[in-house]
């Protein structure tokens, strides 16, 4: 079965910078990759995915992610951050042939400070 | 009302209680889950259903015990929980290979 790590629980940072999160994952099959976002007492909401095609995907709200194969990664990006960014952010992976078998990250908490 | 909707948002309740959790979807899809997320820890798919048929359960206690009458509507009956199984219970939707569509999720705290 298919497993994500998001290598940081926390990411704080100033309004306008740049931010990366991380993702890795592990499977032994091919995989779809996903990145979700939480806002305060809301449920997940889909950022981008990554089903096919080019590995650079770009999503809602300005953020992008890069599928890297040989890496196993899916790292989320965003030139310039809001504090509107502020959020749980969740990857997610899952197997190409059965896409009930989601798998979640931990989550990474993203917070944008004036 | 569009997407996928949760009642209650909040929920109550003692241990020796019976509660209903319920999830619409307005998306025509074809699949519905039931996860758990707790503080700290990774979101936790409970149960599957796909044409209203369970197709995954992932070692979930009876205690637990879903519901599907038709392809719009999932319940998760709640009985006799444990204080441990408070926490954020979040419904979704999909089709295919695609993404999952979410609702906002029911918060349960078990007293």
């Amino acid at each position: 079965a298919q497993s994500v790590t998001q290598l940081d629980s926390q990411v704080p940072v100033f309004e306008e910078a740049p931010v990366e999160l991380r993702c890795n994952y592990s499977s032994s099959v091919s995989v779809y990759l996903f990145w979700y976002v939480q806002y305060p007492n809301q449920g997940l909401q889909l950022l981008l995915k990554y089903l096919s095609g080019s590995t650079l995907v770009k999503g809602i709200n300005g953020f992008e992610a890069e599928f890297n194969k040989s890496q196993t990664s899916f790292h989320l990006r965003k030139p310039s951050v809001h504090i509107s960014d502020t959020a749980e952010y969740f990857c997610a992976v899952s197997d190409r042939s059965n896409n009930n078998d989601m798998r979640f990250g931990a989550g990474t908490r993203l917070t944008v400070k004036p | 009302e569009t997407g996928v909707t949760q009642t209650p948002r909040h929920l109550v309740m003692g241990m020796t209680n019976k509660k209903s959790l319920k999830c619409e979807q307005h998306l025509g899809h074809n699949a519905m889950y039931w996860y758990k997320q707790s503080a700290k820890k990774p979101l936790e798919l409970m149960f599957v259903y796909n044409f209203k048929e369970q197709t995954e359960n992932n070692s979930v206690p009876s205690r637990f015990s879903p519901e599907c009458p038709n392809s719009s509507h999932l319940f998760l009956h709640l009985h006799t929980l444990q204080p441990e199984d408070s926490a954020l219970y979040l419904c979704a939707s999909g089709q295919g290979a695609n993404e999952q569509f979410f609702g906002p999720g029911t918060r349960l705290t078990v007293l």
